[in-house]
């Protein structure tokens, strides 16, 4: 089945800094790939996503690139604020709407 | 619009008992899903329905069951509570096909003592 990998576990920029998470994929079929931002004692939230016919998106602070050929997706954020703390969650599907597997997440911290 | 609503937001359990956790949603999602978040674990599938009377097993289902009699509910059922069990617990729903991920409810924190 897939397997997501996330990296790094804990990020730390200063504010207006930018910041990157990197994920991995292991199966080439999947199409699908959606970012999560979780705040504390909350559900993750959709904060951006991609499809596999897709190179890259932007909404703007935030962007998502993928490499399909090296299995491999990040989620860019500039301009980073106080506000955008919280942890980041990568997935990955082979059916768009189902059973997404996620990486293990990323804590990131914006210090003032 | 309320999305989707979990409870209950907490409970502590003594092992063995049981007990359910209830999901709805007001979306029309035909999909709808359990996952547990686990520290440095990310979210794991538990289970997860693709419509009304439709139910599969995700990565981790052994302890817990589910059913769909209706589109709106997706309650998880603990059948004899272990502490293993203790984790924060999220239902998510969204359309099978539509490419817009998931919506997540607010999740239930469980403590199996």
């Amino acid at each position: 089945g897939e397997n997501v990998e996330q990296h790094p576990s804990t990020l730390s920029v200063q504010e207006g800094d930018s910041a990157v998470i990197k994920c991995t994929y292991s199966d080439s079929a999947s199409n699908y790939f959606p970012w999560y931002k979780q705040e504390l004692g909350k559900g993750p939230q959709l904060i951006i996503d991609i499809r596999s016919n897709v190179g890259e998106k932007k909404d703007q602070r935030i962007a998502v690139t993928l490499n399909k050929t090296a299995k491999h997706f990040s989620l860019h954020i500039t301009e980073t604020q106080p506000e955008d703390s919280a942890v980041y969650f990568c997935a990955a599907t082979l059916n768009y709407g189902q059973n997404f597997v996620f990486g293990p997440g990323t804590r990131l911290s914006v210090l003032p | 619009n309320a999305g989707v609503t979990q409870t209950p937001k907490f409970q502590v359990l003594k092992t063995g008992q049981s007990m359910t956790l209830q999901c709805a949603q007001d979306m029309n999602h035909e999909y709808m899903s359990w996952y547990r978040q686990d520290p440095g674990m990310g979210l794991r599938l538990i289970h997860y329905s693709v419509g009304a009377g439709i139910t599969d097993q995700g990565e981790v289902p052994n302890g817990y069951n589910v059913s769909r009699s209706t589109t709106e509910d997706f309650p998880l059922r603990l059948l004899s509570a272990a502490p293993s069990q203790t984790s924060v617990y999220f239902c998510a729903s969204s359309y099978s096909k539509g490419g817009n991920g998931y919506t997540f409810g607010s999740g239930t924190r469980l403590t199996v003592v």
